[in-house]
């Protein structure tokens, strides 16, 4: 069975600082889809990264980096330079490869505040 | 110019009824999805569709379909509401691009009510 760890329930961070989102997760498959998701406090639901699990390249769009560590079934997300607009909650998601999103399993969701 | 339309963006209604939301993407992607997030905010995927294959999520019960009379759109029916059916109900449809990278939209929601 899957599952999808997101152990912080809420962050709260002063504007500028950096905060990393943890999202640690349980498969058996070997071939696996990870994703984030943003959800400011309007609501809207924001796709942000879908990640394969044979890439294990770090990535970074903007303030925004992914560090995938597949030895700690790990997949953190991290703001660099945090902003109020930032605030939000972030859902982590894990998938079969094979089902694409179709399979996916939800963390919780961290709720992120940023102060100004 | 919306790149994923969901309709109605509210719905209320009555425990027993039938009722459909429907969900239009311009983007041109191959697949579409319905998501689920309950009152405690829990997320949880419905249906994945794209011209070729249906996945369902085991847990949704029968009494919601999906229905795309195209590659554009992705409705979805719910019959007999109940009112655990209360939520909000995302459509979304996503594209993997020439470079390898996902793009993916939601539509707004909409928050149904059973009462």
């Amino acid at each position: 069975a899957q599952k999808v760890t997101q152990a912080q329930t809420e962050i709260s961070v002063v504007e500028k600082e950096d905060v990393t989102l943890d999202c640690v997760y349980e498969t058996r498959d070997t071939t696996y889809y990870l994703f984030w998701y943003k959800q400011p406090p309007s609501g809207e639901l924001v796709f942000l990264i879908r990640r394969n699990s044979f890439d294990e390249q770090n990535e970074i769009s903007g303030r925004y980096s992914w560090n995938f560590q597949k030895s700690t079934s790990s997949f953190n997300f991290t703001i660099t330079a945090s902003q109020v607009v930032d605030s939000a909650v972030y859902f982590c998601a894990l998938s079969e490869a094979m089902r694409d999103a179709g399979k996916s399993t939800f963390g919780d969701g961290t709720t992120l505040t940023v102060k100004p | 110019d919306t790149a994923v339309s969901q309709t109605p963006k509210y719905l209320v209604t009555q425990m027993g009824n039938d009722k459909s939301i429907k969900c239009e993407q311009n983007l041109g992607h191959d697949t579409m999805y319905w998501y689920k997030q309950d009152s405690k905010k829990f997320l949880k995927i419905m249906f994945s569709y794209n011209n070729k294959e249906l996945i369902i999520n085991e847990t949704v019960p029968n009494r919601f379909s999906p229905k795309s009379p195209d590659k554009a759109h992705l409705n979805l029916h719910i019959n007999s509401l109940e009112l655990g059916d209360s939520a909000v109900y995302f459509c979304a449809s996503s594209q993997v691009k020439g470079n390898g990278k996902t793009e993916a939209f939601f539509g707004q929601g909409t928050r149904l009510t059973v009462v």
